[in-house]
């Protein structure tokens, strides 16, 4: 357990489902991420957020809208995804955006396949 | 994009100490290296950071060289348990990049 923790660990959606994805950290960060790892690639940041405020978007396709209601919960809410869609969604935390004192922590991730 | 590179791949024995190396002569004078790692399918674990001097902890050693072009990442006796992507990383923009890291596998 790292502290941040994202449900579900597995997700299984056709094409035209709407699904969510939660992530929570009780860390007392202020800063949230959302990543994609499709196989056999490295990371890719999608979203940033700062004290509740996006700051980033990654060129993400609209079908992956994000929602930070609070420091502590971050949600990735899903939509006629593609099968392309399919890899594992990880989210992470830190103090603050820009805080070169430490790093992230991350969750386990939830591992999606779109069918 | 990732300001570092690694070797995609390395084995090392188990017992024996690792040395990943990374190169990153981009890097300014206030960004820090970090260093993560990951088994397979979970989520990254930090391991250690430094920004200029040698650093160590509880699972590993950090070696930055006087220019800071380039650092060592040592695990004093490797386990099989180590088998992971190692991955380098300096900050951009106050972000964390990842790039394709370095696959060490730990071998009996």
């Amino acid at each position: 357990e790292t502290g941040v923790t994202q449900t579900p660990r597995h997700l299984v959606m056709g094409m035209t489902n709407k699904k969510s994805l939660k992530c929570e950290q009780h860390l007392g960060h202020n800063a949230m991420y959302w990543y994609k790892q499709s196989a056999k690639k490295p990371l890719e940041l999608m979203f940033v957020y700062n004290f509740k405020e996006q700051t980033e978007n990654n060129s993400v396709p609209s079908r992956f809208s994000p929602e930070c209601p609070n420091s502590s919960h971050l949600f990735l809410h899903l939509h006629t995804l593609q099968p392309e869609d399919s890899a594992l969604y990880l989210c992470a935390s830190s103090q603050e955006q820009g805080w070169t004192n430490y790093g992230y922590t991350f969750g386990s991730g939830t591992r999606l396949t779109v069918v | 994009d990732a300001k570092t590179t690694q070797p995609t791949s390395m084995d090392c024995a188990e017992g024996r100490a690792a040395n990943l190396p990374c190169n990153h002569s981009t890097i300014s004078g206030n960004e820090y290296v970090y260093w993560y790692r990951q088994i397979h399918s979970q989520g990254p674990q930090y391991i250690i950071h430094g920004l200029k001097n040698n650093e160590t902890n509880e699972m590993a050693s950090l070696i930055i060289t006087e220019d800071r072009k380039s650092s060592t990442l040592i695990l004093p006796h490797a386990t099989l348990r180590d088998t992971a992507v190692y991955y380098c990383i300096v900050r951009v923009e106050g972000k964390l990049i990842f790039g394709q890291g370095t696959t060490l596998q730990v071998k009996p």
